[in-house]
């Protein structure tokens, strides 16, 4: 069974430092995607990573992908407030059935 | 490019009563999705639509909730009869795979459903 773990659930973090949200997943996958979802708000794409090393970044966020160790980051440099949202990762499996979960989220405050 | 488009944007019943949401994705994806998103929780899949043919709908619960996507383009998903369990956020979801966005989705801004 697929499954798609974030850590931390909650993070709350001062303007100007640096963190990493991690996405873990149980099956073999070379396809992960980072979302945004603002509070009340739908969920808007930021990153795919298609590929063992692929990294992607925009702005203050970098996202990569290691499919050996089944580990996707969200790297956050130098938080502004603009970065408080919910972040999810999903990552779809062709593996028997075809499936696309989304992790657990990671809900993001950054203080000003 | 016009986005997915979701109807209604909230809706408030009372237990036992039927509802139905509709969905319009964006043009030319083949793929569409319903979610149920429950607050604070990730958004869970109810169905999948390849064209008019349902992928995966392993998640819907059957004995209460329906959904089709007749001619392969805008979808409804049915709650019939509703329980308060049920209130959340419904999305609807489309993508088109492709080489270089792989299944990103692009979401609709959803119905936010209140069962009383």
């Amino acid at each position: 069974e697929l499954k798609v773990e974030q850590n931390p659930l909650f993070l709350s973090m001062q303007e100007g430092k640096n963190y990493t949200i991690y996405c873990n997943y149980s099956t073999t996958s070379d396809r992960l995607y980072w979302y945004r979802q603002d509070p009340g708000k739908s969920l808007e794409s930021l990153f795919v990573l298609l590929s063992n090393g692929a990294v992607k970044q925009e702005g203050r966020l970098m996202a990569s992908l290691d499919t050996k160790a089944r580990l996707s980051t969200l790297h956050i440099t130098a938080a502004v407030h603009d970065l408080s949202a919910t972040y999810f990762c999903a990552v779809d499996s062709t593996s028997g059935t075809y499936k696309y979960i989304f992790g657990t989220g990671t809900r993001l405050k950054v203080l000003a | 490019e016009a986005g997915v488009a979701q109807s209604p944007r909230y809706k408030i019943i009372e237990k036992r009563q039927s509802v139905a949401f509709w969905c319009n994705p964006i043009s030319g994806h083949a793929t569409l999705y319903w979610y149920q998103q429950i607050l604070g929780q990730g958004p869970k899949l109810l169905i999948q639509f390849q064209n008019n043919g349902v992928v995966d709908d392993s998640q819907l619960p059957k004995d209460r909730f329906s959904a089709e996507r007749l001619k392969g383009v805008d979808s409804t998903l049915k709650i019939q009869p509703a329980k308060l369990e049920d209130s959340a956020v419904y999305l609807c979801a489309s993508s088109s795979a492709t080489w270089t966005s792989g299944d990103t989705q692009y979401f609709g801004p959803g119905t936010r459903l209140t069962v009383l």
